[in-house]
């Protein structure tokens, strides 16, 4: 089974600055796909930003971007220019790419609790 | 158009009392899943529907718990005999088909607390 670790329950950063927020998972499968979502206190999960494993190239979205590490099974987000409205519980989720044993579903991690100081 | 709506939103019951969480996917998307979030914790994965067939049902984690998607569209979360550790936000979920790629859009939940 795969398991997904969120290693920073809360970070803070002023306004207008970067942050990084850190994902390690752990897997012995060699495709699958890895998303950043955000959860703002409406509890609605909303997706940032995906990457494929066999893509080596990082993913990006505007103000958000990956540092997707295969060999070291890492996949950072980087959050530049930060705005009040990023704040929220950002949660890394893993994707197999396999059927069934409960691999259809996302497996999240514990969540990262982002704060933008204004 | 609409997104991925759960009724009700929050639901108080006691220990022991059933309960049915209600979603309502977004039109069109054959995929459905439903996650748990207890307090402090990421979303976990308890059911899959293709369809209207339960592809996947390895999360849920006992035989109290059951889901059912008779048309495939809506679905209902169903809890027997609810015990207060049932006590978390219910989430479902639905993307345009099973594909590992394709966003899961998730709706805003249930609140279910279990006195």
């Amino acid at each position: 089974a795969q398991t997904v670790t969120q290693s920073q329950p809360e970070m803070s950063v002023q306004e207008a600055e970067t942050v990084t927020l850190s994902c390690t998972y752990d897997t012995s499968e060699s495709d699958y796909y890895l998303f950043w979502y955000k959860q703002p206190p409406s509890r609605q999960m909303i997706l940032v930003i995906r990457q494929e494993a066999y893509k080596q190239q990082n993913a990006t979205e505007n103000r958000f971007s990956v540092n997707f590490q295969k060999a070291a099974k890492s996949f950072s987000l980087k959050i530049s220019d930060s705005q009040l409205g990023d704040a929220a519980m950002y949660f890394c989720a893993y994707r197999s790419l396999q059927s069934g044993g409960g691999a259809d579903g996302l497996t999240f991690g514990k969540g990262t609790h982002l704060i933008i100081q204004p | 158009g609409a997104g991925v709506s759960q009724t009700p939103s929050n639901k108080v019951t006691e220990k022991g009392k059933y309960v049915e969480l209600r979603c309502d996917p977004i039109s069109g998307h054959t995929a459905l899943y439903w996650y748990r979030q207890s307090l402090g914790q990421g979303p976990e994965f308890l059911i899959y529907f293709q369809g209207t067939g339960a592809a996947d049902d390895s999360g849920l984690p006992n035989d109290r718990f059951f889901a059912v998607r008779p048309e495939g569209s809506v679905s209902t979360l169903k809890i027997q005999r609810t015990e207060r550790g049932d006590s978390a936000v219910y989430l479902c979920a639905s993307s345009i088909n099973r594909g590992s790629y394709n966003e899961q859009f998730f709706g805003p939940g249930t609140r279910l607390t279990v006195l």
